[in-house]
């Protein structure tokens, strides 16, 4: 089946730091990739949409440069927190879907669990 | 984007088959009905998905009602590694909703001996 990887799987910073996260899929071109954020006890909750070689489409209320997402292969997008702060640690999740269009399902990385100290 | 409606949790005996339904009663004629679990602390795993057709893989059978307002999910043999939170989520072909997925609470599923 479709693999995407997501790396890494854990980071603990500093507040203040800028945290890059890479999604990459491994077996099939990706057209988009989605961000996602979840909270603990939380659901899924989606941040952004990116479709490879254009800017990404953020949901409200998540601030584009605080989160900057670039798709500029269609095997890699890269999710950066700049300057984060306790307030941003979450389990951040990437998914990858073959086609902008038709019915392909999302395959999802193994998310990455990041904490600001 | 149509709202689904599951039950918070349930629970299944190991081997038995776990049924788990799923009201998406305001869906749209090209939304399709998709499935993913997530176990804990992983990235949700895709399932299956229909539109109108029963349909059926090596995971899971996906049963939709004629007027496609239900839907449910069954597991037909379950294991302790079906334990998972159970997400059913409408998803658009394309177009304005370009794919997005909506995940809810989903249904908490707990398999034991």
């Amino acid at each position: 089946g479709a693999v995407v990887s997501q790396h890494p799987s854990r980071v603990i910073c500093k507040s203040g730091t800028s945290v890059k996260i890479e999604c990459r899929s491994l077996d099939f071109q990706a057209t988009t990739m989605f961000w996602y954020r979840q909270f603990p006890k939380q659901s899924l909750m989606l941040m952004a949409t990116s479709n490879e070689g254009s800017k990404a489409t953020y949901e409200q209320g998540v601030e584009k440069d605080k989160f900057l997402i670039n798709h500029a292969s269609l095997t890699l997008s890269t999710l950066t927190v700049t300057s984060a702060h306790p307030e941003d640690s979450s389990f951040y999740i990437c998914s990858a879907r073959g086609s902008f269009w038709g019915n392909q399902p999302q395959h999802f990385g193994d998310g990455t669990r990041l904490s600001i100290l | 984007d149509a709202k689904t409606t599951q039950p918070t949790s349930m629970d299944c005996a190991e081997g038995r088959a776990a049924n788990l339904p799923c009201n998406h009663s305001t869906i749209s004629g090209n939304e399709y009905v998709y499935w993913y679990r997530q176990i804990h602390s992983q990235g949700p795993q895709y399932i299956i998905h229909g539109l109108k057709n029963n349909e059926t893989n090596e995971m899971a059978s996906l049963i939709i009602t004629e007027d496609r307002k239900s839907s449910t999910l069954i597991l037909p043999h379950a294991t302790l590694r079906d334990t998972a939170v159970y997400y059913c989520l409408p998803q658009g072909a394309g177009g304005t909703s370009y794919g997005k997925l909506t995940f809810g609470q989903g249904t908490i599923l707990t398999v034991h001996p």
